[in-house]
């Protein structure tokens, strides 16, 4: 079946401008993330959805970043105002249950370039 | 908070060597252990898992155990192969909490050889 998929591939904006990042999950998975991967560095958590509402906003860096979910499916992450440390792999998962044992499937990820 | 600490690479190996990858974690209470893998030009992929202390996680002829006493999860396989060749990342999830995010090392690049 079809796995997470991430839009656009690549990104590359101008200082200052606002930009969205889509994720479509796995058909049927409640839980998703999103992480953000700078250049030889893990992932770092973001955000989680449970179902249509954030249930852990706390890696959300501050207020320019914000992500949503509105049918419980697709989620758009928004990056206001961007800065050159914005420049990362963004990547989302997903997973048929939040519990910490539920194997969380990531998509190939949005690489933004912030100019 | 939660932490894992890797062994940095780059760690290059001659084909049918023995590997190791290094993964210590900082967590209170029992976490979950997973090793993510990231082959050149792909997506993470879930390499194996273990979700109790002295469980085996194995996969692809690579295992780990979790070792609640050292809290350790090394990385082992016995006969490397060229498409062996990847970053690994070593990774905990949190039960305790509301979301079981995923804590990730900085990875680990495997070069293989001939």
């Amino acid at each position: 079946g079809a796995g997470v998929s991430q839009t656009p591939s690549n990104k590359v904006t101008e200082k200052g401008k606002y930009v969205e990042l889509r994720c479509d999950p796995i058909s049927g998975h409640t839980a998703l993330y999103w992480y953000r991967q700078s250049l030889g560095q893990g992932p770092e958590f973001l955000i989680y959805f449970q179902g249509t509402g954030a249930a852990d906003d706390s890696g959300l860096p501050n207020d320019r970043f914000f992500a949503v979910r509105p049918e419980g499916s697709v989620s758009t992450l928004k990056i206001q105002r961007t800065e050159r440390g914005d420049s990362a792999v963004y990547l989302c998962a997903s997973s048929l249950q939040p519990q910490a044992r539920s194997e969380q499937y990531f998509g190939p990820g949005t690489r933004l370039t912030v100019t | 908070g939660n932490s894992v600490t890797q062994m940095e690479g780059p760690v290059t190996l001659s084909e049918e060597a023995f590997l190791t990858i290094n993964c210590t974690y900082t967590a209170t209470g029992y976490p979950s252990l997973f090793w993510y893998v990231q082959y050149p030009g792909e997506g993470l992929q879930l390499l194996l898992k273990a979700t109790k202390a002295d469980d085996k996680g194995s996969n692809k002829g690579f295992e780990a155990t979790y070792r609640k006493e050292t809290t350790s999860f090394h990385l082992e396989k016995g006969s490397v192969q060229v498409s062996d060749s990847a970053v690994y990342f070593c990774a905990l999830s949190d039960p305790r909490g509301t979301a079981s995010k995923l804590t990730f090392g900085t990875g680990t690049r495997l070069q293989v050889t001939l």
